[in-house]
């Protein structure tokens, strides 16, 4: 298996961008999360998803940060417009729901507001 | 909701002895711990895991203790090399949270050779 893939790797975008971040889990899972990683606030979730389903949303700063999962095989995480404090690295994880707990992590994308 | 305390923040060891890295959480009813290693412009790789219904559990060089009543949970690791330096997370899990962690702030081991 592949694990979780991200995309893009870096990105450097200008203030006031909208930014679209893509992630595709581990086949056959059916829980995916997205976090957000920066040195003063380590690792926060920021949404997650059961069976293609939002569940908690909680940890989404504004709105202007969306996220989507169309099927089970890819979700977006979309910032619109972007901010300089946006600025971080962001990952996606998944699971299996039942009966087995753990998340496995993508390799990230980092981004950079100008 | 949950709360996970990790210390200490920065940990240099001599290669060859032992790290050990602690982490607190706050609701008893979390029954899930695992241990990610985050080497450098990389994602976190989960290393192991424990369960509310076990003390310990150990694989090769790495080991994590649990001490419910207490409410804390720590990660052994032996014999340390220079490949172990990374920063090392724990986390917590309660029931009926679709399977949500709650991360400690990250503890940056540094092995020197």
């Amino acid at each position: 298996d592949a694990g979780v893939i991200q995309s893009p790797r870096h990105e450097v975008t200008e203030m006031g961008q909208e930014v679209t971040l893509r992630c595709k889990p581990i086949s056959g899972h059916n829980s995916l999360f997205w976090y957000r990683q920066t040195m003063m606030r380590g690792l926060e979730l920021l949404i997650y998803f059961n069976n293609n389903v939002p569940i908690d949303d909680s940890g989404m700063p504004e709105d202007r940060f969306s996220a989507k999962m169309p099927n089970a095989s890819f979700s977006t995480l979309k910032i619109q417009p972007s901010e300089p404090r946006d600025s971080a690295v962001y990952f996606c994880a998944s699971s299996f729901s039942i009966g087995t707990y753990e998340q496995y992590f993508g390799p990230g994308t980092r981004l950079t507001v100008t | 909701g949950e709360n996970v305390e990790q210390h200490p923040s920065t940990l240099s060891v001599q290669e060859g002895d032992s790290a050990v890295i602690k982490c607190t959480y706050s609701d008893s009813a979390s029954n899930y711990f695992p241990w990610y290693k985050q080497e450098l412009g990389k994602g976190p790789q989960l290393i192991i895991d424990i369960r509310s219904n076990v003390g310990e559990k150990k694989d090769q060089r790495i080991a994590v203790t649990l001490n419910k009543t207490a409410k804390h949970f720590s990660l052994h690791i032996t014999e340390t090399q220079p490949e172990d330096s990374a920063v090392y997370f724990c986390a917590a899990s309660p029931p009926n949270t679709g399977n949500q962690f709650y991360f400690g702030t990250g503890t940056s081991l540094t092995v020197i050779p």
